[in-house]
């Protein structure tokens, strides 16, 4: 079958440099965002999220950030390495109870040995 | 340590037969949720249950149903596959009630062939 990553915009980093991901979500009441990792062949696994009340939230070799007044969030990955290779896509909680996430399409990442 | 079971990689299934894709948790989630992915079209929603025996449409539940008859175990029905139902299908999890705000976690996949 096809790959996910196949028709998605796609981000081609060299080893051990910093990559960054951009994602504009929709909805200016959403209060969560999440940002996953989906590998060849696998399902999509949790990377960070961030709630409306930061603007930044750092975990091991990424940092997500959120711009409120323009409805941006951004992945930054550092020393990107070959593992890094992969789709990833942000979500948003779209209120209305019970958790519901909307996704966005992805962005494929590539890391150049 | 898998948390979302599906219990099939890949399918290959005939036009016009009833398939069964099969999905549990060990998380307790109340919470759970199939999609599909297609290349260029993300993740799709098709049907979602915040609790047993309770299901809601997605956005494109057309050609699908689902069961939850279990806490545990949220299953998708193509009633009579067709092609245009090869896929990539995702089931996901999610705690409900008081953890709001909470990611989802998703199994493996199930990639379907429908022929």
């Amino acid at each position: 079958g096809e790959s996910v990553g196949l028709h998605l915009p796609t981000l081609s980093v060299q080893e051990g440099d910093n990559s960054i991901i951009n994602c504009a979500y929709s909805n200016s009441a959403s209060d969560y965002f999440i940002w996953y990792k989906q590998e060849s062949g696998k399902g999509p696994q949790f990377i960070i999220d961030i709630r409306s009340n930061m603007d930044k939230r750092q975990g091991q070799r990424v940092t997500v950030l959120l711009n409120k007044t323009v409805k941006h969030l951004s992945l930054q990955i550092a020393a990107t390495q070959p593992g890094d290779s992969a789709v990833y896509f942000c979500a948003e909680n779209i209120g209305g109870g019970n958790n519901r996430l909307a996704f966005g399409k992805g962005n494929q990442v590539v890391v150049i040995p | 340590d898998v948390k979302v079971t599906q219990s099939s990689r890949y399918l290959v299934k005939r036009t016009g037969e009833k398939v069964f894709l099969e999905c549990v948790q060990d998380m307790d989630h109340e919470n759970m949720f199939w999609y599909r992915q297609d290349p260029g079209l993300g993740l799709r929603l098709i049907y979602f249950s915040y609790d047993v025996k309770m299901k809601e449409k997605g956005d494109i539940p057309e050609g699908y149903s689902v069961s939850r008859e279990k806490k545990e175990r949220f299953s998708l029905i193509l009633e009579s596959a067709s092609t245009n139902q090869t896929s990539m299908y995702l089931c996901a999890s999610s705690p409900g009630g008081v953890y709001y705000n909470y990611g989802y976690t998703f199994g493996s996949g199930t990639r379907l062939t429908v022929v």
